[in-house]
């Protein structure tokens, strides 16, 4: 099971908005809502930011969403701020052996 | 509130084992699936394992198997992960991760992580 792909590195600036990418296949992101969006500051946990696609856990800011088209899936953080910089990553369920999977993982810095 | 707070840093050498340690409170331990996911240094993260906290089945990723054993104490809320005939490039931080959903409606996301142990695995 191959990780799925992600752009290394994603920069904007205050206020902007970006969106991050996460390319699959038909055996996982294409055949399940079950995608995932963890951000992680080095040194600490990740945390689940967006679930199901689409979903945001209590707590997480409005400025985070998800989507899915086809085998892509997407992150976009809107109103971007200097706490947002960190390390994003993307999961998926799959069909295979193994049944989870990561993205590569994607840099995103404030300028 | 849910915490899951993983053992101390541990240095092996090449062909030893490790055994890591996650200690979860704030929820009842027996009703969530725990997944094991690493990050080697400057790499992604990488899905190893699952277990069952009531019944203690599990499901290793494949890469993983024959090296790995997951395992749970029930009395004590803790999960652990042993894994085997160390190498090189075993050299990662380790998280522990609560599958969001109980065991009976498991929602395929990771809500809840430990801090991560560090393994170094060096001669």
């Amino acid at each position: 099971q191959s990780a799925l792909t992600q752009p290394a590195s994603v920069s904007g600036s205050p206020g902007q908005s970006i969106t991050i990418s996460c390319t699959g296949t038909s055996s996982d992101i294409g055949g399940y809502k079950y995608v995932s969006w963890y951000q992680h500051h080095p040194g600490r946990a990740p945390k689940l930011m967006i679930y199901d696609v689409s979903n945001r856990p209590s707590g997480v800011s409005n400025r985070f969403s998800g989507s899915k088209s086809g085998n892509t899936a997407s992150l976009t953080i809107s109103g971007l701020q200097a706490d947002d910089e960190a390390d994003y990553y993307c999961s998926s369920y799959t069909s295979s052996s193994t049944p989870y999977v990561f993205g590569t993982g994607t840099k995103v810095t404030v300028l | 509130q849910v915490q899951l707070v993983q053992s101390g840093a541990e240095v092996k050498k090449p062909g030893a084992s490790v055994k890591v340690s996650c200690k979860a409170s704030g929820y009842t331990f027996t009703s969530y699936l725990m997944h094991w996911v690493r990050q080697a240094p400057g790499q992604g993260l990488e899905w190893m394992g699952v277990i069952n906290s009531r019944g203690g089945s599990t499901r290793y990723a494949q890469r993983f198997q024959g090296r790995v054993i997951m395992t749970r104490d029930t009395s004590t809320s803790t999960a652990y992960m042993e894994l085997s005939s160390l190498r090189s490039e075993d050299t990662a931080v380790y998280y522990c991760a609560r599958e969001s959903g109980v065991i009976a409606a498991p929602a395929k996301n990771f809500d809840y992580w430990g801090q991560g142990t560090l393994v170094i695995v060096s001669s």
